[in-house]
């Protein structure tokens, strides 16, 4: 069964860039869709976008303009770079993996973000 | 594209069943059969409990069940049990130009 952990800084700075990453664990990043979502503190889930083993991508179009999905595929990571933060974009950040792209069938445990200076 | 609309709260007691709405438009919800459902416990990842409408990953009680009618889907909880008691969220396919996600707000299960 696949294994997903997020990392990355905790606190970041306003009008810096939020950079984490997904390390996948007992498989390949060679399949399926890869995900980011995240969670603001006592709020919902928000969909940020999701990349597929060959590169393409597709992101949330109301973060489009900052957000930037990435995969490696000789480390087994993806990554997520979101620019320009304000505390808006403080929450917990869950990667995630699914065979299609519109359902997310395997969850990080997630990460905390705080943007403050 | 906007969030789709989930009742805020629900309960219901041991052993009943509830079901827990969740309404999009024809973009979404209405448009595909890409709905899914998730459980979240505090301070835990969502789990995964129902995709394409009314499919269960493994290892999904069959107490846990999904439909859809026009543009509402709908999770029904049957014998309602204390581990039930979790946030509950809906999430649709939405759009065809563009390969994007849209969840709802989320709808807080208790159990009495």
């Amino acid at each position: 069964q696949v294994q997903l952990q997020e990392s990355g800084p905790g606190l970041v700075k306003p009008s810096e860039t939020l950079s984490l990453t997904c390390t996948v664990s007992g498989g390949s990043i060679n399949s399926h869709y890869w995900s980011w979502i995240r969670q603001p503190p006592g709020k919902g889930l928000e969909w940020i976008g999701y990349i597929f083993y060959s590169g393409g991508t597709n992101y949330n179009p109301s973060l489009k303009s900052r957000v930037t999905i990435s995969v490696d595929t000789s480390k087994n990571q993806f990554s997520l770079k979101l620019s320009s933060v304000t505390a808006a974009d403080t929450a917990v950040y869950y990667c995630a993996t699914s065979r299609y792209y519109y359902y997310m069938d395997v969850w990080g445990k997630g990460t905390t973000v705080t943007v403050s200076s | 594209q906007s969030a789709l609309t989930q009742p805020p709260s629900a309960s219901g007691s041991p052993g009943q069943s509830v079901t827990i709405s969740c309404t999009g438009t024809s973009s979404d919800v209405g448009g595909y059969n890409y709905v899914s459902w998730y459980q979240q416990h505090p301070g835990k990842a969502p789990k995964l409990m129902i995709y394409e409408v009314n499919k269960r990953p493994s290892g999904v009680p069959d107490r846990f069940s999904g439909s859809k009618s026009g543009n509402t889907a709908s999770l029904t909880v049957s014998g309602l049990q204390a581990e039930d008691e979790a946030d509950y969220y809906c999430s649709s396919y939405a759009g065809s130009n563009n390969f994007v996600v849209v969840f709802g707000g989320g709808t807080k299960l208790t159990v009495l």
